[in-house]
């Protein structure tokens, strides 16, 4: 069984700009979550989806967004870019009768310049 | 306040030895609490979970205990490998209000040293 795989795994943006990250879930989990990771911070949620519906949101501003197609597939998005931005970006997926227990992705290394 | 604090932060030890990490919570209601690894640059990998009524769970040289009514749970590396170098996370499953909750601790960084 294929694990979660992000795309892409490393990415360099300049301050202002806006970037999309991908997620495929495990095949049959249909809960796709989101985590930033800095040093020092922990993982710090972002938003759950989960049937194409936001089910919970973290405290991050507006800048931050995401959606959830219907084969589960997973995307966010962060516009206006800053330098605290800069992070690795995991996604993980659920099943939600299992206790939201999540199998993570290799994740995304955000650089902002 | 839902919490997951570990100690300690970080932890060198010489390959070979052994170690425990701690995990301390304050989730109520309790779900269930699950150890990460996690490598430098990678997304966690799993290592044990563990349910109310669990008090140990073991996976190769990881050993997990959990009591529940202190709300401590550890883990403790058995004749540590340079490999067992890593950041190692708790997570604690509850709930707040109707919505199933993940709190994370910040990690314990482990180094085993040759």
């Amino acid at each position: 069984k294929a694990g979660v795989t992000q795309t892409p795994r490393y990415l360099i943006k300049t301050r202002g700009q806006q970037v999309t990250l991908s997620c495929s879930p495990i095949s049959g989990h249909r809960s796709v979550s989101w985590y930033q990771q800095t040093p020092g911070q922990g993982l710090q949620f972002l938003f759950e989806y989960f049937s194409e519906t936001q089910r919970n949101k973290g405290n991050f501003p507006g800048r931050f967004s995401g959606r959830q197609f219907s084969n589960s597939r997973s995307e966010m998005n962060v516009s206006t870019l800053e330098l605290g931005d800069s992070a690795l970006y995991l996604c993980a997926s659920s099943r939600r009768d299992r206790g939201l227990v999540p199998f993570f992705g290799p994740g995304t290394r955000l650089t902002v310049l | 306040k839902n919490q997951v604090e570990q100690s300690p932060q970080s932890l060198i030890i010489l390959e070979g030895k052994n170690c425990t990490l701690q995990c301390n919570y304050t989730v109520s209601p309790f779900s269930n609490l699950r150890w990460y690894k996690q490598d430098t640059g990678r997304g966690p990998v799993s290592l044990t979970i563990m349910t109310f009524s669990e008090n140990t769970k073991s996976n190769g040289r990881y050993t997990a205990t959990l009591d529940a009514d202190t709300k401590q749970s550890s883990l403790h590396i058995t004749a540590s490998q340079l490999s067992d170098s890593a950041s190692y996370i708790c997570v604690v499953s509850g709930w707040a209000g109707n919505n199933r909750k993940l709190i994370w601790g910040l990690g314990t960084s482990l180094a085993v040293n040759p």
